[in-house]
Protein backbone atom coordinates (compact mmCIF):
# COMPACT_ATOMS: atom_id res chain seq x y z
CA UNK A 1 0.00 0.00 0.00
CA UNK A 2 1.46 3.82 -1.11
CA UNK A 3 1.42 6.06 1.69
CA UNK A 4 0.68 9.37 0.89
CA UNK A 5 1.49 12.27 2.94
CA UNK A 6 -0.28 16.00 2.44
CA UNK A 7 0.83 18.84 4.42
CA UNK A 8 -0.50 20.68 5.58
CA UNK A 9 -3.80 19.48 7.08
CA UNK A 10 -5.65 22.54 7.30
CA UNK A 11 -5.05 25.94 6.23
CA UNK A 12 -6.75 29.45 6.99
CA UNK A 13 -5.32 32.46 4.63
CA UNK A 14 -6.84 35.64 4.02
CA UNK A 15 -8.64 36.98 0.30
CA UNK A 16 -5.76 37.25 -2.24
CA UNK A 17 -3.34 35.41 -0.34
CA UNK A 18 -1.11 32.84 -2.50
CA UNK A 19 -0.94 29.43 -0.69
CA UNK A 20 1.04 26.23 -1.64
CA UNK A 21 0.39 22.34 -0.66
CA UNK A 22 2.38 19.85 -1.05
CA UNK A 23 1.66 15.78 -1.74
CA UNK A 24 4.14 13.10 -0.63
CA UNK A 25 4.30 9.22 -1.95
CA UNK A 26 6.52 7.15 -2.62
CA UNK A 27 8.15 7.40 -6.19
CA UNK A 28 8.46 3.61 -7.13
CA UNK A 29 5.61 2.11 -8.74
CA UNK A 30 3.72 5.10 -9.39
CA UNK A 31 1.79 5.70 -12.39
CA UNK A 32 -0.17 8.89 -12.56
CA UNK A 33 -1.05 11.73 -9.87
CA UNK A 34 -4.42 13.16 -9.25
CA UNK A 35 -5.58 15.94 -7.61
CA UNK A 36 -8.97 16.86 -6.54
CA UNK A 37 -11.18 19.34 -4.57
CA UNK A 38 -13.61 18.51 -2.05
CA UNK A 39 -16.00 21.45 -1.23
CA UNK A 40 -18.46 20.44 1.79
CA UNK A 41 -22.14 18.90 0.15
CA UNK A 42 -20.62 17.98 -3.04
CA UNK A 43 -19.02 15.50 -4.67
CA UNK A 44 -14.91 15.67 -5.20
CA UNK A 45 -14.15 17.13 -8.41
CA UNK A 46 -11.18 16.48 -10.40
CA UNK A 47 -8.80 19.33 -10.78
CA UNK A 48 -5.45 17.56 -12.27
CA UNK A 49 -4.00 14.21 -13.79
CA UNK A 50 -0.11 14.38 -13.94
CA UNK A 51 2.26 11.78 -15.14
CA UNK A 52 5.11 12.88 -16.48
CA UNK A 53 8.14 14.25 -13.98
CA UNK A 54 8.45 17.77 -14.12
CA UNK A 55 4.57 18.12 -15.44
CA UNK A 56 2.91 21.29 -14.52
CA UNK A 57 -0.56 21.90 -15.10
CA UNK A 58 -3.11 24.84 -14.90
CA UNK A 59 -6.59 25.67 -14.34
CA UNK A 60 -7.52 29.54 -13.45
CA UNK A 61 -5.39 30.14 -10.54
CA UNK A 62 -4.95 26.93 -9.64
CA UNK A 63 -1.43 25.31 -10.99
CA UNK A 64 0.15 22.02 -9.96
CA UNK A 65 3.61 20.38 -10.49
CA UNK A 66 5.04 16.59 -10.56
CA UNK A 67 8.08 15.52 -9.43
CA UNK A 68 7.70 11.42 -9.71
CA UNK A 69 11.68 11.03 -8.95
CA UNK A 70 11.67 12.27 -5.38
CA UNK A 71 7.43 11.54 -5.03
CA UNK A 72 6.32 14.89 -4.39
CA UNK A 73 3.76 17.26 -6.31
CA UNK A 74 2.93 20.79 -5.61
CA UNK A 75 -0.19 22.58 -5.81
CA UNK A 76 -0.70 26.42 -5.91
CA UNK A 77 -3.73 29.02 -5.81
CA UNK A 78 -2.72 32.48 -6.80
CA UNK A 79 -4.43 35.13 -5.35
CA UNK A 80 -7.04 33.03 -3.01
CA UNK A 81 -10.90 33.47 -2.85
CA UNK A 82 -13.55 32.38 -0.36
CA UNK A 83 -14.93 30.10 -3.20
CA UNK A 84 -11.63 28.33 -2.83
CA UNK A 85 -12.85 26.74 0.28
CA UNK A 86 -12.67 23.25 0.10
CA UNK A 87 -10.36 20.09 1.04
CA UNK A 88 -7.92 19.08 -1.91
CA UNK A 89 -6.59 15.77 -2.21
CA UNK A 90 -4.32 14.23 -3.93
CA UNK A 91 -3.85 10.73 -4.96
CA UNK A 92 -1.19 8.24 -6.65
CA UNK A 93 -2.55 5.44 -9.05
CA UNK A 94 -0.94 1.89 -9.10
CA UNK A 95 -2.21 -0.72 -10.96
CA UNK A 96 -5.94 0.73 -11.64
CA UNK A 97 -5.94 2.30 -7.56
CA UNK A 98 -5.93 5.61 -6.20
CA UNK A 99 -4.68 5.68 -2.91
CA UNK A 100 -6.14 9.06 -1.49
CA UNK A 101 -3.71 11.43 1.37
CA UNK A 102 -6.31 12.47 4.31
CA UNK A 103 -6.10 16.39 2.16
CA UNK A 104 -5.44 19.79 2.94
CA UNK A 105 -8.50 21.59 3.98
CA UNK A 106 -8.36 25.36 2.73
CA UNK A 107 -10.69 27.69 4.64
CA UNK A 108 -10.45 31.37 2.89
CA UNK A 109 -11.54 34.64 4.70
CA UNK A 110 -13.01 37.76 2.72
CA UNK B 1 -27.36 14.67 -18.76
CA UNK B 2 -24.61 12.58 -17.50
CA UNK B 3 -23.45 11.62 -14.52
CA UNK B 4 -23.11 9.15 -11.47
CA UNK B 5 -26.30 8.47 -9.32
CA UNK B 6 -26.21 6.90 -5.82
CA UNK B 7 -29.42 6.27 -3.68
CA UNK B 8 -30.02 6.62 -1.23
CA UNK B 9 -28.40 9.65 0.18
CA UNK B 10 -29.17 8.62 3.99
CA UNK B 11 -29.94 5.03 4.97
CA UNK B 12 -30.47 3.46 8.73
CA UNK B 13 -29.86 -0.33 9.09
CA UNK B 14 -30.11 -2.55 12.07
CA UNK B 15 -27.38 -4.31 13.00
CA UNK B 16 -26.57 -7.75 11.71
CA UNK B 17 -28.61 -6.95 8.12
CA UNK B 18 -27.20 -6.51 5.06
CA UNK B 19 -27.89 -3.61 3.10
CA UNK B 20 -26.91 -2.99 -0.71
CA UNK B 21 -26.03 0.97 -1.78
CA UNK B 22 -26.48 1.61 -5.42
CA UNK B 23 -24.78 3.39 -7.99
CA UNK B 24 -25.11 4.07 -11.47
CA UNK B 25 -23.51 5.94 -14.28
CA UNK B 26 -24.75 7.06 -17.70
CA UNK B 27 -20.87 8.17 -18.91
CA UNK B 28 -20.22 5.43 -20.66
CA UNK B 29 -17.36 4.94 -18.40
CA UNK B 30 -15.42 1.20 -17.90
CA UNK B 31 -14.13 1.15 -14.65
CA UNK B 32 -16.24 1.93 -11.24
CA UNK B 33 -14.79 2.56 -8.23
CA UNK B 34 -16.56 2.69 -4.23
CA UNK B 35 -15.30 4.50 -1.65
CA UNK B 36 -15.32 4.72 2.17
CA UNK B 37 -14.52 7.84 4.01
CA UNK B 38 -14.57 7.79 7.98
CA UNK B 39 -14.01 10.99 10.38
CA UNK B 40 -10.59 12.22 10.05
CA UNK B 41 -9.48 9.99 7.69
CA UNK B 42 -8.77 9.99 3.47
CA UNK B 43 -10.92 7.72 1.18
CA UNK B 44 -10.36 4.47 1.63
CA UNK B 45 -10.96 2.02 -1.68
CA UNK B 46 -13.13 -0.84 -0.98
CA UNK B 47 -13.51 -2.23 -4.60
CA UNK B 48 -12.72 -1.32 -8.68
CA UNK B 49 -13.69 -3.06 -11.46
CA UNK B 50 -12.03 -2.16 -14.82
CA UNK B 51 -14.91 -3.86 -17.30
CA UNK B 52 -18.11 -5.73 -17.08
CA UNK B 53 -17.82 -9.15 -14.91
CA UNK B 54 -14.55 -8.25 -13.40
CA UNK B 55 -13.73 -6.84 -10.53
CA UNK B 56 -10.68 -6.60 -7.95
CA UNK B 57 -10.50 -6.42 -3.69
CA UNK B 58 -9.39 -2.58 -3.11
CA UNK B 59 -7.72 -2.06 0.58
CA UNK B 60 -10.40 -2.82 3.15
CA UNK B 61 -12.29 -5.23 1.24
CA UNK B 62 -13.36 -7.52 4.16
CA UNK B 63 -16.80 -6.97 4.96
CA UNK B 64 -18.04 -6.14 1.71
CA UNK B 65 -19.41 -7.53 -1.68
CA UNK B 66 -19.91 -6.25 -5.10
CA UNK B 67 -21.38 -7.29 -8.62
CA UNK B 68 -20.66 -5.58 -12.16
CA UNK B 69 -23.08 -7.28 -14.11
CA UNK B 70 -23.40 -4.03 -16.27
CA UNK B 71 -21.29 -1.90 -17.51
CA UNK B 72 -23.50 1.07 -15.74
CA UNK B 73 -24.28 -0.59 -12.25
CA UNK B 74 -21.78 -1.54 -9.46
CA UNK B 75 -23.37 -2.33 -6.38
CA UNK B 76 -22.27 -2.55 -3.01
CA UNK B 77 -23.02 -5.00 -0.36
CA UNK B 78 -22.05 -4.11 3.15
CA UNK B 79 -22.47 -7.31 5.25
CA UNK B 80 -23.29 -8.29 8.85
CA UNK B 81 -19.57 -9.23 8.55
CA UNK B 82 -18.30 -5.83 8.11
CA UNK B 83 -16.94 -5.04 11.74
CA UNK B 84 -17.49 -0.92 11.94
CA UNK B 85 -20.06 -0.53 8.74
CA UNK B 86 -21.24 3.20 9.82
CA UNK B 87 -19.74 5.60 7.61
CA UNK B 88 -19.78 7.72 3.83
CA UNK B 89 -19.57 5.88 1.10
CA UNK B 90 -19.09 7.20 -2.55
CA UNK B 91 -18.88 5.21 -6.07
CA UNK B 92 -16.85 6.95 -8.38
CA UNK B 93 -16.71 6.03 -12.42
CA UNK B 94 -13.54 6.76 -14.92
CA UNK B 95 -13.18 6.00 -18.60
CA UNK B 96 -10.56 3.59 -17.56
CA UNK B 97 -8.01 3.63 -14.62
CA UNK B 98 -4.85 5.15 -13.22
CA UNK B 99 -4.34 8.09 -15.72
CA UNK B 100 -7.79 9.14 -16.25
CA UNK B 101 -9.63 11.07 -13.91
CA UNK B 102 -12.47 9.84 -11.64
CA UNK B 103 -16.28 11.37 -11.89
CA UNK B 104 -17.56 11.00 -7.98
CA UNK B 105 -21.18 10.42 -6.85
CA UNK B 106 -23.34 12.44 -4.47
CA UNK B 107 -22.38 9.44 -1.83
CA UNK B 108 -24.68 7.70 0.84
CA UNK B 109 -24.07 8.23 4.31
CA UNK B 110 -24.97 4.83 6.14
CA UNK B 111 -25.72 4.35 10.31
CA UNK B 112 -25.95 0.87 11.77
CA UNK B 113 -27.13 0.74 15.17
Amino acid sequence: ILNVEQSPQSLHVQEGDSTNFTCSFPSSNFYALHWYRWETAKSPEALFVMTLNGDEKKKGRISATLNTKEGYSYLYIKGSQPEDSATYLCAPSNTGKLIFGQGTTLQVKP
Amino acid sequence: DGGITQSPKYLFRKEGQNVTLSCEQNLNHDAMYWYRQDPGQGLRLIYYSQIVNDFQKGDIAEGYSVSREKKESFPLTVTSAQKNPTAFYLCASSIRTDSYEQYFGPGTRLTVT
